[in-house]
């Protein structure tokens, strides 16, 4: 059972150098998200795909973008990377088809550390 | 003040031992509350949800006490692998999605021989 597949797992880049990170979930859920996680930090929520179709933005949305390309993938995309997004990132899905949000389940990919140097 | 706050720890036990950890919210609204694990450099999982009435997973004990407004989470008998970092989350709101999620910075526990 693959889950939720994330790549690349490790990456490093110069400032102002640009990049995408991938997610596919094989399970059929409708919503998708990306979250960055910082030392001290919880897990603070960058993008989110309620639906196939549909993008909204997070708890810290700059400098980024996202792409819902079907009901599998969600990307992320730094298009100017500064060392501020030097993180760990999750992408995770979820049924979201739950009218109360009770019973979210997330599931999370294995995670990207990225540098930016 | 924080949305959902954690003591980071590490909590040391050793093996057998029973350990708690307690977790407050600032929203009194708040709806919907889970525990998450997460090991070393791995991505969270859900361990359980935290119900009004309380809950139990084995060894695992959740209550909610929306007086207070914080959440616990027991271990009992505790063993090595239960070593990890246990986040606590919490939703705002009834309805939606895990959009809403807050999670907390987590809570470090180490169990020992």
């Amino acid at each position: 059972n693959a889950g939720v597949t994330q790549t690349p797992k490790f990456q490093v880049l110069k400032t102002g150098q640009s990049m995408t990170l991938q997610c596919a979930q094989d399970m059929n859920h409708n919503s998708m998200y990306w979250y960055r996680q910082d030392p001290g930090m919880g897990l603070r929520l960058i993008y989110y795909s309620a639906s196939e179709g549909t993008t909204d933005k997070g708890e810290v949305p700059n400098g980024y973008n996202v792409s819902r390309l079907n009901k599998r993938e969600f990307s992320l995309r730094l298009e100017s990377a500064a060392p501020s997004q030097t993180s760990v990132y999750f992408c995770a899905s979820s049924d979201g088809r739950d009218r109360y949000a009770t019973n979210e389940k997330l599931f999370f990919g294995s995670g990207t550390q990225l540098s930016v140097l | 003040r924080k949305e959902v706050e954690q003591d980071p720890g590490p909590f040391n036990v050793p093996e057998g031992a029973t350990v708690a950890f307690n977790c407050t919210y600032s929203n009194s609204a708040s709806q919907s509350f889970f525990w998450y694990r997460q090991d070393c450099r791995k991505e969270p999982k859900l361990l359980m949800s935290v119900y009004s009435s309380g809950n139990e997973d084995g060894r695992f004990t959740a209550q909610l006490n929306r007086a207070s407004q914080y959440i616990s989470l027991l271990i009992r008998d505790s063993k090595l692998s239960d070593s990890a970092t246990y986040l606590c989350v919490v939703n705002p709101i009834l309805t939606g999605g895990g959009n809403k999620l807050t999670f907390g910075t987590g809570t470090q526990l180490k169990v020992e021989l």
